[in-house]
């Protein structure tokens, strides 16, 4: 079982409100990642880190922003929720100096609604 | 086009059976290739990672196999059981990229009737 964890787990807000998505992992894995999934799609790479002080955008874009000012912890902002923002929000984690094989270990995700 | 492809969609068996997914991809330079399973409202839990040396990899009831040669794989569940119903992904690293680049398929939806 990965210890990656992912708050709040199901989240409904109005249009317009700020929001932030908690991640935490307690593996010491240096690199960080959030993905977007709408049902029955793939994965999308919104955001990673590969490190303190190291963010990058992924593939699709986003208007939310990401922070990592301690290893463990990589929140997910977003300023003005919208209705297109409705998804859910998978945090992963992967970098273990005793894990060569970079598997991604991945929370539980928060399903978030805007209405 | 998603470079990584994988069929059935969705398949219902009956508990006890055995089912074969099907994963096809195109990402080059390829890395290795990861099963992934991803129960209903919760992260993909990893089950399988091949490299392109590997031809198949076993976990307990599963089972994948990788042809790296036709771009293919396949993850074979035997003796399926009521909590195998989940979706199971099938993921393909890119070995030219720093960060191990990943791509997703879209998943086949797996529901175990009693």
């Amino acid at each position: 079982e990965a210890d990656i964890y992912q708050t709040p787990r199901y989240l409904v807000i109005g249009t317009g409100k700020k929001i932030t998505l908690e991640c935490s992992q307690t593996m010491g894995h240096d690199k960080m990642y959030w993905y977007q999934q709408d049902p029955g799609m793939e994965l999308h790479l919104i955001h990673y880190s590969y490190g303190v002080n190291s963010t990058e955008k992924g593939d699709l874009s986003s208007e939310s922003t990401v922070s990592r000012i301690r290893t463990e912890h990589f929140p997910l902002t977003l300023e003005s929720a919208r209705p297109s923002h409705t998804s859910q929000y998978l945090c992963a984690s992967s970098g273990s100096p005793r894990d060569n094989s970079h598997i991604q270990y991945f929370g539980a995700g928060t399903r978030l609604s805007v209405l | 086009k998603n470079q990584v492809e994988q069929s059935p969609q969705s398949l219902i068996i009956l508990e006890g059976k055995n089912c074969t997914l099907q994963c096809n991809y195109t990402v080059s330079p390829f890395s290795n290739l990861r099963w992934y399973k991803q129960d209903t409202g919760r992260g993909p839990v990893s089950l399988t990672i091949m490299t392109f040396s590997e031809n198949t990899k076993s976990n307990g009831r599963y089972t994948a196999t990788l042809d790296a040669d036709t771009k293919q794989s396949s993850l074979h569940i035997t003796a399926s059981q009521l909590s195998d119903s989940a979706s199971y992904i099938c993921v393909v690293v890119d070995r030219g990229s720093t960060l191990g680049r990943l791509y997703f398929g879209r998943g086949t939806q797996l529901t175990v009737w009693p």
